[in-house]
C-alpha cells in the first residue's frame, strides 16, 4: 500500500460526458502528479501540482483540467469524453521534487462507451 | 514523448533464472528510476540511481547505469513467479526547468513456475 488513494476504482460513462477523478496523496507529500496509461501510448505524464499550484504540464488535453485543494487532495476533471480517453488514470505523490521517488495510487480505470 | 526505451518488450523465463532488462534514453539525466507494475495496478518504485552512480543493489535487484552510453540495466536474480510484472524505467532530466519523470513503455516479464 503506497498510501496514495484514488476514487473511484472503475468508471464507465458515455461519450460527451464529464467525470471527476479524485486523489489523496500520502501524508506529508506536497506534490501530486496525474498520469494516463493506455495500451498504445504507455504511461503519459499529464500534470503536476505542488502545494496547490500548478507546477508542470505534460500531454494534457484542453478538455482535461486538474486542481489541488488546500488539504492537498487533487481532482482531475475530464470533459467531452471520447472513446480514446478510455485508459487507466494514475495519481502519484512525492514530498516535493518531481525527480525523486513517486508513490503511485491504485488507479482509476475509465471506460468511455 | 518517451525518453526511456526498454528492451526487450517482453521476456519469459523459468523460475530461478536471472532476468535482465535494459533501458536506453536520449538526454542528460539527474537520475534514473525503475518501477514495477503488476497487471492493472499502480506502479511501485524499485530503485533510484543517480547520474554519478554506476551500480546499485537492493535485495535481488541490481541496477547499472552507463551515462556515456545513455543506458541502464535492471537485473533480477533468482527470479520468482511473484516477479511477473511489467518493469518501467523512468528518467529525470537534468535540464533546467524539468519537472517530470519520463517513463518508457516497459518490459513485460513472465516468470514460469
Amino acid at each position: 500500500d503506497s498510501g496514495v488513494t484514488q476514487t473511484p476504482k472503475h468508471l464507465i460513462t458515455a461519450t460527451g460526458q464529464r467525470v471527476t477523478l479524485r486523489c489523496s496523496p500520502r501524508s506529508g507529500d506536497l506534490s501530486v502528479y496525474w498520469y494516463q496509461q493506455s495500451l498504445d501510448q504507455g504511461l503519459q505524464f499529464l500534470i503536476q501540482y505542488y502545494n496547490g499550484e500548478e507546477r508542470a504540464k505534460g500531454n494534457i488535453l484542453e478538455r482535461f483540467s486538474a486542481q489541488q485543494f488546500p488539504d492537498l487532495h487533487s481532482e482531475l476533471n475530464l470533459s467531452s469524453l471520447e472513446l480514446g480517453d478510455s485508459a487507466l488514470y494514475f495519481c502519484a505523490s512525492s514530498v516535493g521534487t518531481p525527480i525523486g521517488t513517486q508513490y503511485f495510487g491504485p488507479g482509476t480505470r475509465l471506460l468511455v462507451l | 514523448s518517451q525518453q526511456g526505451e526498454e528492451d526487450p518488450q517482453a521476456l519469459s523465463i523459468q523460475e530461478g533464472e536471472n532476468a535482465t532488462m535494459n533501458c536506453s534514453y536520449k538526454t542528460s539525466i539527474n537520475n534514473l528510476q525503475w518501477y514495477r507494475q503488476n497487471s492493472g495496478r499502480g506502479l511501485v518504485h524499485l530503485i533510484l540511481i543517480r547520474s554519478n552512480e554506476r551500480e546499485k543493489h537492493s535485495g535481488r535487484l541490481r541496477v547499472t547505469l552507463d551515462t556515456s552510453k545513455k543506458s541502464s540495466s535492471l537485473l533480477i536474480t533468482a527470479s520468482r513467479a511473484a516477479d511477473t510484472a511489467s518493469y518501467f524505467c523512468a528518467t529525470a532530466d537534468s535540464g533546467a526547468g524539468s519537472y517530470q519523470l519520463t517513463f518508457g513503455k516497459g518490459t513485460k516479464l513472465s516468470v514460469i513456475p
